[in-house]
């Protein structure tokens, strides 16, 4: 079956342009995250969606940050006001219900000039 | 101090030889994962553990909760397993399913 997909697959932009990326998680998985892994360095959590509950978002960098998932499948995460350290490649990744297996999508290589 | 640490930071082997790589964690979790991540970028989960040991193929993991400590074996590696090995830690807290990641050790496999 698909897997987990992100578009687009890499992004370039301006300093101080918003950027939306958007996550296509695996049918019937509950629950979604975001990370991030900035240019040598590790993995870094972001956001997590599970079903209907409020989202957990206490590894967002700044209000500049935001995510949302629309009817409990695709989500989008948005950068406004994008800045040269926003430049890392954003994961994203599901989960089925009861089962904290996480699933990676490819990857969005963001690069801000 | 980094929640969660992973030794070596870099390891090269010969084709063959028998892996071991190592991670540390300082806090209580639920649940520990090794994630591999190949040279493209991509992301696989090999194991989510929380007690105890788990095999698939050549690849071990175990975890012994009272030393907090997780250990990922590869016996008889071979080149197609250079890739770089994250550890990840689940907190029990809250009901957030947020995980903590070590840094990656960097495996190389040469022929």
């Amino acid at each position: 079956g698909a897997g987990v997909s992100q578009s687009p697959s890499n992004k370039v932009t301006e300093k101080g342009k918003d950027v939306e990326l958007r996550c296509d998680p695996i049918s019937g998985h509950t629950a979604l995250y975001w990370y991030r892994q900035s240019l040598g360095q590790g993995l870094e959590f972001l956001i997590y969606f599970q079903g209907n509950s409020a989202p957990d978002k206490s590894g967002l960098p700044s209000d500049r940050f935001s995510a949302e998932r629309t009817g409990g499948s695709v989500s989008t995460l948005t950068i406004q006001r994008t800045q040269q350290e926003d430049s890392a490649v954003y994961l994203c990744a599901s989960s089925p219900p009861a089962a904290s297996e996480q699933f990676f999508g490819p990857g969005t290589r963001l690069t801000v000039l | 101090k980094n929640e969660v640490e992973q030794s070596p930071q870099n390891l090269t082997a010969q084709e063959g030889e028998f892996i071991t790589i190592n991670c540390s964690y300082s806090v209580g979790i639920s649940a520990l994962h090794w994630l591999q991540q190949h040279p493209g970028g991509g992301i696989v989960s090999l194991f989510m553990l929380s007690s105890g040991k788990k095999k698939h193929g050549r690849l071990i993991a175990t975890i012994n909760i009272q030393e907090k400590h997780s250990s990922l074996h590869i016996t008889a590696s071979h080149p197609r397993d250079s890739a770089v090995y994250i550890c990840a830690v689940r907190s029990p807290w809250g009901g957030s399913e947020k995980l903590v990641f070590g840094k990656g050790t960097k495996l190389t496999v040469n022929p």
